[in-house]
């Protein structure tokens, strides 16, 4: 099952901040965030273990709420650079000895100047 | 640095053809998994595996078939296409010290566009 999204899209003027937000259904193990850019695959931001752990970007921070299954990407003074479509992946128990990373529908951010 | 590596980048197949999806990675990772993209649908899990001899479904397993006999490659077999298989479609690895759990990054390939007529 997919985490949600939200927003599906945000437009921003540089130097504006932005929250995106991800919840799960799902008791989680681990978040992770991504940014694809048209016709590129997705790149690494960030990921938020369970536990408190985090990994990845300096100039992007994000939250996980492991009793709420919830997670938030905070976007601060963005850039130009910052547009594309954001997706949060979500690492549950699939049932079967295993954990899989599923991933949201993913929100489209776009910078103007 | 090759990183992940799919082939091929383009293809097209006509309904009821079968094909294979090439996926390798050079960096030892366990966890390797295909995801295919379709417009405002994101990134969905087609088939995944925690290491050799171990693959397990994930959302969209239907008419997708794969087997990992390395560590090293993770193809991906259409056994009859269908004009909705029309996809992006994304190998993906990461590492995984215990075979269960993913505590890294996904490292993506660059994608196989492929079009089913």
């Amino acid at each position: 099952q997919q985490p949600v999204q939200s927003p599906q899209a945000v437009i921003l003027r540089e130097g504006e901040d932005a929250v995106i937000n991800c919840s799960s259904s799902k008791a989680l193990y681990s978040v992770h965030w991504y940014r694809q850019k048209h016709g590129e695959a997705p790149v690494f931001l960030m990921i938020l273990l369970k536990g408190g752990e985090q990994k990845g970007h300096e100039k992007i921070s994000a939250s996980f709420n492991e009793k709420k299954q919830q997670s938030s990407l905070y976007l601060t003074a963005s850039q130009l650079s910052y547009s594309g479509t954001y997706f949060c992946g979500t690492a549950a128990y699939s049932g079967a000895g295993s954990y899989q990373l599923t991933f949201g529908k993913g929100t489209k951010l776009s910078v103007i100047p | 640095n090759a990183g992940v590596t799919q082939t091929p980048k383009f293809q097209v197949l006509k309904t009821g053809q079968s094909m294979t999806l090439q996926c390798a990675q050079d960096m030892n990772h366990e966890y390797m998994s295909w995801y295919r993209q379709d417009p405002g649908m994101g990134l969905r899990l087609i088939h995944y595996s925690v290491g050799a001899g171990i693959t397990d479904q994930g959302e969209v397993p239907n008419g997708y078939n794969v087997s990992r006999s390395t560590t090293e490659d993770f193809p991906l077999r259409l056994l009859s296409a269908a004009p909705s298989q029309t996809s992006v479609y994304f190998c993906a690895s990461s590492y995984s010290w215990d075979r269960v759990t993913i505590t890294g990054e996904l490292f993506f390939g660059e994608g196989s566009r492929l079009t089913v007529l």
